[in-house]
């Protein structure tokens, strides 16, 4: 079965201080990775995807990712967080081997709170 | 271009009652998914709609149920609602370059339903 754990409820950091949310999953075949951010009363917005190629993924706003396979890991990284970045961030998995088209399998979330 | 429109925002029924929520994807999206999140449940995949046919369900009750016209925009119905069914619906939509699901879900600001 699919699975996604997000290990942490909440992730502090002070602003200019480098940041990492992390996130594992559990699939049977490739998995392609997601992550989102979700602002108060907003929706999800997309930051950035692994499907494969370069474990290193760069997204939007500075955030990157790293695809580890070995430890089943796809964890969310920032150089220098802002106060703004502070919000709730989803990983989600789809398992193409499993089928379901463009469901989502997601972890529960981890809200980051960065402080000045 | 316009992202993923969602109406209504906010929404307050009895128990008992049955709603219909609407979702317009981005133009040129053919797949609507929708997700319902809760505080306890997190986020969970309901059911993704591709040309017009329901192509995957989540694991919900009967109770739910969608559509999608050919114009793409999409709905959801919850007949019968229970206080369970208080959450934020999320509706996402995507392009369908292929049939892994490797395209990104943009979504929606949701739709609060309250269920008195």
């Amino acid at each position: 079965a699919q699975s996604v754990a997000q290990p942490e409820d909440q992730v502090n950091v002070a602003e200019g201080n480098p940041l990492t949310v992390k996130c594992t999953y559990s699939v049977s075949g490739n998995p392609y990775l997601f992550w989102y951010v979700q602002y108060p009363n907003r929706g999800l917005q997309f930051l950035l995807k692994y499907i494969t190629g370069d474990n290193l993924v760069k997204g939007s706003y500075g955030f990157e990712a790293e695809f580890n396979k070995s430890q089943t890991s796809f964890h969310l990284k920032k150089p220098s967080a802002l106060v703004s970045d502070s919000a709730l961030y989803f990983c989600a998995v789809r398992d193409p081997q499993a089928g379901g088209y463009n469901k989502l399998i997601f972890g529960a979330g981890t809200r980051l709170a960065v402080h000045p | 271009k316009a992202g993923v429109t969602q109406t209504p925002r906010y929404l307050i029924k009895t128990r008992g009652q049955q709603v219909t929520l609407s979702c317009s994807p981005i133009s040129g999206h053919r797949s609507v998914s929708w997700y319902q999140q809760t505080p306890g449940q997190g986020l969970q995949f309901l059911f993704e709609y591709f040309s017009e046919t329901q192509r995957n369900k989540g694991n919900f009750p009967g109770r739910f149920s969608g559509r999608q016209f050919s114009n793409s925009r999409s709905e959801m119905n919850v007949s019968t609602l229970e206080l369970g069914d208080s959450a934020l619906y999320l509706c996402a939509s995507s392009h369908v370059r292929d049939f892994l699901g490797t395209d990104t879900q943009y979504f929606g600001p949701g739709t609060r339903l309250t269920v008195l």
